[in-house]
């Protein structure tokens, strides 16, 4: 089967550096997603990793090891705007279909 | 605002109807995708079309069925619905239906809050 993991929570103070961990198990794996989603909100893509390494955008960095299958996401100078649930999702290849991790919830603290 | 829209917003309805939610892709996506979250089984793949054509099946219930329109909007139709079934329904798109050819990104729409009772 398919099936990608996450710690269930995490929290941090705000302006601290935060690591959510993804670890999978997939067929066809084509890379690694990451998407924020706030309470009742829309996912919101942040990064996508489709090569071995650390991708930056801005606060976010997103980072693959296919050999480890693992990734993780990395959040730095954390506001209080970041607290939300991100996902790490694995992309399908041929039909770009996302199957989701089980989500991590981060609670940023003043 | 992904430029993805779904409507309705919300919509409460009793175990055995049927109900059909809209989804209008952002402009120039050819590619949409529909996933239900709920609270026991997070954010779960459905099914994908692209300009028109089904293109990959998840785990969409056969009580379950969609369709993409000429106009490349989508509808993904409930029928004999269940307490279970209630969940938030996304739908998402991109201008591609393949991972690494580039415009693969998925935007999601606000999505649809279903409620049976």
């Amino acid at each position: 089967g398919q099936s990608l993991e996450q710690p269930s929570e995490v929290t941090a103070v705000e302006g601290a550096i935060v690591q959510i961990n993804c670890t999978y198990q997939t067929s066809g794996f084509y890379g690694l997603s990451w998407y924020q989603q706030h309470d009742g909100g829309a996912p919101t893509f942040l990064s996508y990793n489709a090569l071995d390494g650390l991708e930056e955008t801005g606060r976010f960095s997103s980072f693959l090891s296919r050999s480890d299958s693992y990734g993780y996401l990395l959040l730095q100078e954390l506001q209080m705007k970041d607290s939300a649930s991100y996902f790490c999702a694995a992309n399908g290849g041929a039909t770009n279909k996302l199957i989701f991790g089980t989500g991590t919830l981060l609670a940023v603290q003043p | 605002d992904s430029g993805v829209t779904q409507t309705p917003k919300h919509l409460i309805t009793a175990t055995g109807q049927r109900v059909t939610l809209r989804c209008s892709p952002r402009s120039g996506d050819l590619s949409v995708y529909w996933y239900q979250q709920s609270l026991d089984q997070g954010l779960q793949f459905l099914i994908q079309y692209y300009n028109g054509e089904e293109r990959a099946k998840g785990n969409i219930l056969e009580r379950f069925s969609a369709q993409q329109f000429p106009d490349l909007h989508s509808e993904l139709n409930l029928s004999s619905l269940e307490l279970g079934d209630s969940a938030l329904y996304f739908c998402a798109s991109s201008v591609t239906s393949s991972t690494g050819v580039g415009l693969d990104t998925q935007y999601f729409g606000p999505g649809t809050r279903l409620t049976v009772l």
